[in-house]
């Protein structure tokens, strides 16, 4: 079955210092992986996959992941963290028919 | 397009009533999935429907949760009775080509 698991349950991060958000992934075959964040009382929103290709993943707001193979990991990044960042991010992974499996969440809390 | 439109956004009712979530998807995506989220369990994967049919309901906790989605845009999910467990924050999300986009959820108090 296909899991990620996401240690931390908080990351604290001092504004303008680079953040890290940790998920490590178990899968069958070529993963499918998606960081989600989710703001107070809010739905989910997407900020980037990985498919295939450049283990380094661009996505919204500044943010951008690394994939490891020999690692199975596929941690959140962001090179300057703003207080604005402070939410709950799931890291997750695609199974069949588009289903997607989060992680436990982590919230991310970020200190002027 | 306004996304994933959820109603109501909060619900409030008594043990043994019925309750009914709604959901409208984005327009064109043929995928629509419904997600409950408590603090206890996370974020818990109830039913999803590939083009308006039931694919895996085996995260439906129990007979007490039914799911229907008659048409491409729209779909419910209907709890009865309910029970004060069923508290929860439910989401719907919908997607295409694998990204999924989420509603704003309906917060619901059963007590």
């Amino acid at each position: 079955a296909q899991s990620v698991a996401q240690p931390e349950d908080q990351v604290n991060v001092a504004e303008g210092n680079p953040l890290t958000v940790k998920c490590t992934y178990s899968v069958s075959g070529n993963p499918y992986l998606f960081w989600y964040v989710q703001y107070p009382n809010r739905g989910l929103q997407f900020l980037l996959k990985y498919i295939t290709g450049d283990n380094l993943v661009k996505g919204s707001y500044g943010f951008e992941a690394e994939f490891n193979k020999s690692q199975t990991s596929f941690h959140l990044k962001k090179p300057s963290a703003l207080v604005s960042d402070s939410a709950l991010y799931f890291c997750a992974v695609e199974s069949a028919g588009n289903m997607l499996t989060f992680g436990g969440g982590t919230r991310l809390m970020v200190k002027p | 397009d306004a996304g994933v439109i959820q109603s109501p956004r909060h619900e409030v009712t008594e043990m043994g009533q019925e309750v009914t979530l709604r959901c409208k998807p984005i327009s064109g995506h043929d995928y629509l999935f419904w997600y409950r989220q408590t603090m206890m369990r996370g974020l818990e994967l109830l039913i999803y429907f590939n083009n308006n049919v039931p694919i895996d309901d085996s995260g439906m906790p129990e007979d007490r949760f039914s799911a229907k989605m008659p048409n491409a845009s729209f779909s419910t999910l209907k709890i009865q009775p309910s029970e004060p467990r069923d508290s929860a924050v439910y989401f719907c999300a919908s997607s295409f080509s694998g990204v999924a986009f989420f509603g704003q959820g309906t917060r619901l108090t059963v007590v």
